[in-house]
């Protein structure tokens, strides 16, 4: 069954260092997205992506925060200088349709971020 | 703010019977209302989902239901197994905005007992 696919699993930064999460969506999906989840609190929406643009995103999606799919496979969040609060898990998400019905978005296993 | 809220944190269930599992509502704009569930370790999966036209919905041991004067729907499981212990998200999504923008509860975590 076709999933989609998170790296790295885990990974631990210092404050104030960059960070790039990166993410394989089913290969036939068209929109992408991010959310994360603090520890103990509920999945939230970072972003979504569709035709190689932002197509939607949330206050927590600040300027930190950028998305980019360079090479048609990947789709990847850039977290420019991360902050005690960035750490979550991290997951990425892509859906086939965007527009009727339920838009079922398929998951990652999600990447953990732990700022130090 | 919570427009989507799962008063539940936790259920415990004994096999075979049924798992009723909760969730409130604020926001009447909603069109889709969607169950995911999650295992430790991995990303939420969809489960199963009813839109706002709707007051019920069937897939096997699953059965959502949704009760739109009282912002309300509730996901059924019969009989529960113990592979279905999981902590179980209600999602919804805004009017129109099928772009991905799912609100998600806090979860409720589902522990079936053998």
């Amino acid at each position: 069954e076709p999933e989609v696919t998170q790296t790295p699993s885990h990974q631990v930064t210092q404050m104030g260092q960059e960070v790039i999460l990166r993410c394989v969506p089913i290969s036939n999906h068209l929109y992408f997205y991010w959310y994360r989840q603090i520890l103990g609190q509920k999945v939230e929406f970072l972003v979504s992506f569709y035709n190689n643009e932002i197509s939607e995103k949330s206050e927590i999606f600040d300027d930190q925060f950028s998305v980019e799919r360079p090479d048609g496979s990947n789709f990847t969040l850039k977290i420019r200088s991360t902050k005690l609060e960035d750490s979550a898990m991290y997951f990425c998400a892509s859906s086939g349709q965007g527009f009727s019905g339920a838009n079922v978005l398929t998951f990652g296993a999600g990447s953990r971020l732990t700022v130090l | 703010d919570q427009q989507v809220k799962q008063n539940s944190p936790s259920l415990s269930v004994q096999e075979g019977r049924i798992s009723i599992l909760n969730c409130d509502y604020t926001n009447s704009m909603f069109d889709y209302f969607l169950w995911y569930k999650k295992y430790p370790a991995e990303g939420p999966t969809f489960l199963i989902s009813i839109s706002s036209i709707k007051d019920k919905n069937e897939d096997g041991r699953f059965t959502v239901f949704l009760n739109k004067s009282a912002k309300h729907l509730s996901l059924h499981i019969v009989p529960s197994q113990p592979g279905d212990s999981a902590v179980y998200f209600c999602a919804a999504s805004p009017y129109g905005g099928s772009q991905g923008n799912l609100i998600f509860g806090k979860g409720t975590k589902l522990s079936v007992k053998p």
